[in-house]
């Protein structure tokens, strides 16, 4: 089984700065099968990217996907004040299937 | 829009059964792959299992040999059946589709439900 790792479990940004967050899995992913999620308290967790790097419909610029094998990053240009969320990533195995998801990050107010 | 709404008992006995249900409005349970996750508290969410009506259900490994996944085309629902629960089950559910880029056939979840906390405890 795939684990992947988020950490810190806490980033603290001001709105309009740059936040960068981790996603290392413990072996390689092929990057079709990796996405991120924002989640927000009492809400339906909402796809922000999938394929490592191609953003979900009606997702704002802002975000981004990258990254390959083993290591991959969501980044958010200018915080806006709705985007103090936690955020996962989340992996797919095809053989047997299985998803498997990181522990999260939490991007709070500064 | 499509909606999905989970719906069950928030407190089950252990050894007992955990029984939800996911109401899903504005698309058809037909020709699409329904999720089951769970978020333990304090812990990373944990995929459960999905059906593809007709005829195909996946499980996780972990949780296959108490797990039953099922669809009901005429309330446009699917459920999840955990047996022989124990305080490790004590999770929020939740209920999404698994859907696909048409062009790359990445796979991803695009429709969450809210979430269902259900406690394990006599």
């Amino acid at each position: 089984e795939i684990v992947l790792t988020q950490s810190p479990g806490t980033l603290s940004f001001s709105p309009g700065e740059r936040a960068t967050l981790s996603c290392r899995a413990s072996q390689s992913v092929n990057s079709g099968y990796l996405a991120w999620y924002q989640h927000k308290p009492g809400q339906s967790p909402r796809l922000l990217i999938y394929g490592a790097s191609t953003r979900a419909t009606d997702i704002p610029d802002r975000f981004s996907g990258s990254g390959s094998g083993t290591v991959f990053t969501l980044t958010i240009n200018r915080l806006e004040p709705e985007d103090f969320a936690v955020y996962f990533c989340q992996q797919y195995d095809i053989s047997p299937p299985l998803y498997t998801f990181g522990q999260g990050t939490k991007v709070e107010i500064k | 829009q499509v909606q999905l709404q989970e719906s069950g008992p928030g407190l089950v006995k252990p050894s007992e059964t955990l029984s939800l249900t996911c109401t899903v409005t504005n698309v058809s349970i037909s020709g699409n792959y329904w999720t089951w996750m769970r978020q333990p508290p304090g812990k990373g969410l944990e995929w459960i299992g999905y059906i593809f009506y007709p005829g195909n259900t996946k499980y996780n490994p972990s949780l296959k040999s108490r797990v039953t996944i099922s669809v009901d085309t005429s309330m446009n629902q699917f459920s999840l059946k955990l047996k022989s629960v124990t305080a490790a089950d004590t999770a929020v559910y939740y209920c999404a589709r698994r859907y696909y880029d048409v062009l790359t056939g990445y796979p991803f979840f695009d429709y969450w439900g809210q979430g269902s906390l259900v406690t394990v405890s006599s």
